[in-house]
């Protein structure tokens, strides 16, 4: 079993949908969560970080974590062509242990 | 804020030769560096991970004498790919942490890339 899973996808939605990926991971000792964006030919792109349990929110992206499922979702709201893209969902477990564990990205593809 | 770039971005070479990427954190001191390796529709596969100053320690199947890691400074990491072979085409990814204390020195920056083709 991987440490993280994560649905490939492709997810298909029509412009203006709300947009939910999430991850499931195994490891209870991770407590520091990321999500990331990835265009075709691109580096990730850092869009949200939370620590431990509960919500963050940053325009129309919302993170999400519930330590006790051991489930962490982003949702976006008012979804947009350009947000068409590979999100990661990434994790560690400890201040100072920097090396993440990926996810293996969601691919949502956004529809005008 | 947070911005690393890759030099080259693109490289294409002749099997057998060298390749030498550069990674640069441009606006922060980078504590560690990471180099991943992505193939199409697949996510990242971390590399190494590097440390300014002191050797890189790799992750378990890839070649170190394959893949040397220079990190000589804290806002420069270099990946050099030695004698490439067609089978080292790939998109190579850096990353950095920053050097400040708390969240944000767990989550990394990344690169641009640099695609690699070796024919």
């Amino acid at each position: 079993q991987k440490e993280v899973e994560q649905d490939p996808g492709p997810l298909s939605v029509p412009e203006g949908a709300i947009v939910s990926l999430n991850c499931t991971y195994s490891n209870s000792a991770f407590q520091y969560f990321m999500w990331y964006r990835q265009y075709s030919r691109k580096g990730p792109e850092l869009l949200m970080y939370t620590y431990s349990s509960g919500n963050k929110e940053d325009g129309r992206f919302t993170a999400q974590v519930d330590k006790s499922s051991k489930y962490i979702s982003l949702f976006i709201r008012d979804s947009q062509p350009s947000d068409s893209a590979t999100y990661l969902c990434a994790m560690n477990p400890k201040t100072g242990f920097q090396k993440l564990v990926f996810g293996t990205g969601t691919r949502l593809l956004v529809s005008p | 804020g947070a911005v690393v770039s890759q030099h080259p971005s693109r490289v294409i070479c002749k099997s057998g030769t060298s390749v030498k990427i550069e990674c640069r954190s441009l606006d922060f001191q980078a504590t560690t560096m990471f180099w991943y390796r992505q193939f199409p529709k697949q996510s990242l596969m971390l590399m190494a991970t590097s440390n300014e100053g002191s050797k890189a320690t790799y992750e378990q199947g890839v070649e170190k004498d394959k893949f040397l890691i220079n990190h000589a400074s804290l806002t420069l990491s270099t990946l050099t790919v030695t004698s490439a072979h067609p089978e080292d085409s790939s998109f190579y990814i850096c990353s950095a942490t920053d050097r400040g204390f708390g969240i944000a020195s767990e989550t990394q920056y990344f690169g641009p890339g640099t695609r690699l083709l070796v024919l």
